[in-house]
């Protein structure tokens, strides 16, 4: 199956610091969607980014979708980013299955 | 809009006993939903999709006859985990999709999980 790998692992920012999380695939993709867990479990959608570039406030994300790979910026993180960052795809033919890369763990301190 | 809720949030049960996991679209006709599971520190890894009206599709390692799931309205959907063991202890999420929205088929909306542990 269709492997999503995401870098760095874990990060540790200062407040009001920027970062980029990246997400790399296997396999082209038809869909292709961010996510935050909050330290509670819940799961929001970020975006849904197959191509292209979108931000929405702090938040941009970028994909290239020839070169296998998309790119999530965080600017003047807050304590409240603080969480796991997923991608997520889906291959093509897959439907609406999503397969959730390996996730960022991201702690913003004061 | 486009809220799911789970219930319960969290249940502590014995190993050999059956826990069922509810999920509801709160606002919105499921037509599609899906279960995944999450052990800690690790992502999120999609266990059956199922449709309203339909038996549950299971991805490949599931079993089908522990992890039961239903779909009975477009409202609502059932896990029920049966003769639950420590090894089933897991955070279990579910998501549900109308069709519309993003993608192809459709916007996942996420509930907010059920915390398993089996002792």
């Amino acid at each position: 199956g269709i492997q999503v790998e995401q870098s760095p692992p874990d990060l540790i920012l200062q407040e009001g610091a920027n970062s980029t999380l990246r997400c790399n695939f296997s396999d082209s993709v038809n869909n292709l969607q961010w996510f935050h867990q909050n330290p509670w479990g819940q799961l929001i959608n970020l975006f849904y980014i197959p191509s292209g570039t979108k931000q929405n406030g702090r938040l941009s994300a970028t994909t290239v979708a020839t070169e296998r790979y998309s790119l999530l910026y965080i600017s003047s993180s807050q304590t409240t980013d603080s969480g796991v960052y997923f991608c997520a795809v889906v291959r093509p033919g897959g439907g609406n299955k999503l397969t959730f890369g390996t996730g960022t763990q991201l702690k913003v301190e004061l | 809009g486009a809220v799911v809720s789970q219930h319960p949030s969290r249940v502590i049960c014995k190993s050999g006993t059956s826990v069922k996991i509810e999920c509801r679209s709160l606002d919105f006709q499921a037509t599609t939903m899906f279960w995944y599971r999450q052990f800690p520190k690790q992502s999120l890894m999609l266990m059956a999709t199922s449709n309203e009206g339909s038996k549950a599709t299971y991805e490949q390692g599931v079993e089908k006859d522990k992890f039961l799931i239903n779909h009975a309205s477009l409202t609502l959907s059932t896990l029920t985990v049966t003769s639950a063991h420590p090894e089933d202890s897991s955070f279990y999420i579910c998501s549900a999709s109308s069709g519309l929205g993003t993608g192809l088929f459709g916007t996942q909306y996420f509930g907010p999980g059920t915390r398993l542990l089996v002792l």
